[in-house]
């Protein structure tokens, strides 16, 4: 069973911090790593996408992939209070025949 | 870009009707498709995966008689719940990839169905 572990939370930070939220994964073949955002009754929307080694930036947002630890990683820079939404880490591998493969997703706090 | 959009975004029913949902990609052509559920408080769970053209791929425990997937075109795939139950009741969630499956999935904003 191919797994995706993220820490549920709820993790708060202060507006204006770096939020930073992690997750592993157990294939060591994994491929393609996603971030999606979800907000309460609505539908993922995918905020980073990272494929190789090292840091992605994106505006405000970072992904870090570390393969050889089996990690990643999304920093939020100037955190604001609309960023509250629960973080939703996604993987791909060829062992799950590349469908994602989610972890349950880390809400995250912003306090004014 | 990389719109997609659900019709209707929510629905009432009465137990033994069936309900269509439909997923549109906007600007892209989606290779394709995927269809999740969700309950409250609890991670999404894919329910099949479709391409153009082809039967739809249903993963493990979910019936496929009962929730039937037709993608029609690049940018049309619909879900319909056939004799639906109180246990239907769900938010569905479409998603869509312009490049096919191990690549980005595009979220259309989903339906909440009730069945009474």
């Amino acid at each position: 069973q191919k797994e995706v572990e993220q820490n549920s939370g709820p993790l708060s930070v202060p507006e204006g911090a770096i939020a930073s939220l992690n997750c592993t994964y157990s294939d060591r073949g994994s491929q393609s790593f996603f971030w999606y955002r979800q907000y309460s009754g609505k539908s993922p929307e995918l905020i980073m996408f990272i494929y190789s080694n090292g840091d992605k930036e994106d505006g405000r947002f970072t992904a870090q992939l570390n393969k050889a630890s089996q990690y990643v990683s999304l920093l939020i820079r100037d955190s604001q209070p609309s960023d509250s939404a629960t973080y939703l880490c996604a993987v791909i591998s060829p062992d799950s025949n590349y469908q994602l493969i989610w972890g349950a997703g880390t809400k995250l706090i912003i306090k004014p | 870009g990389a719109v997609v959009s659900q019709h209707p975004s929510r629905v009432i029913c009465k137990s033994g009707t069936s309900v269509k949902i439909e997923c549109r990609s906007l600007d892209f052509q989606a290779t394709t498709m995927f269809w999740y559920r969700q309950f409250p408080k609890q991670s999404l769970m894919l329910m099949a995966t479709s391409n153009e053209g082809s039967k739809a791929t249903y993963e493990q425990g979910v019936e496929k008689d009962k929730f039937l997937i037709n993608h029609a075109s690049l940018t049309l795939s619909t879900l319909t719940v056939t004799s639906a139950h109180p246990e239907d009741s769900s938010f569905y969630i479409c998603s869509a990839s312009q490049t096919g499956i191990g690549y980005e999935q595009y979220f259309g904003p989903g339906t909440r169905l009730t069945v009474t």
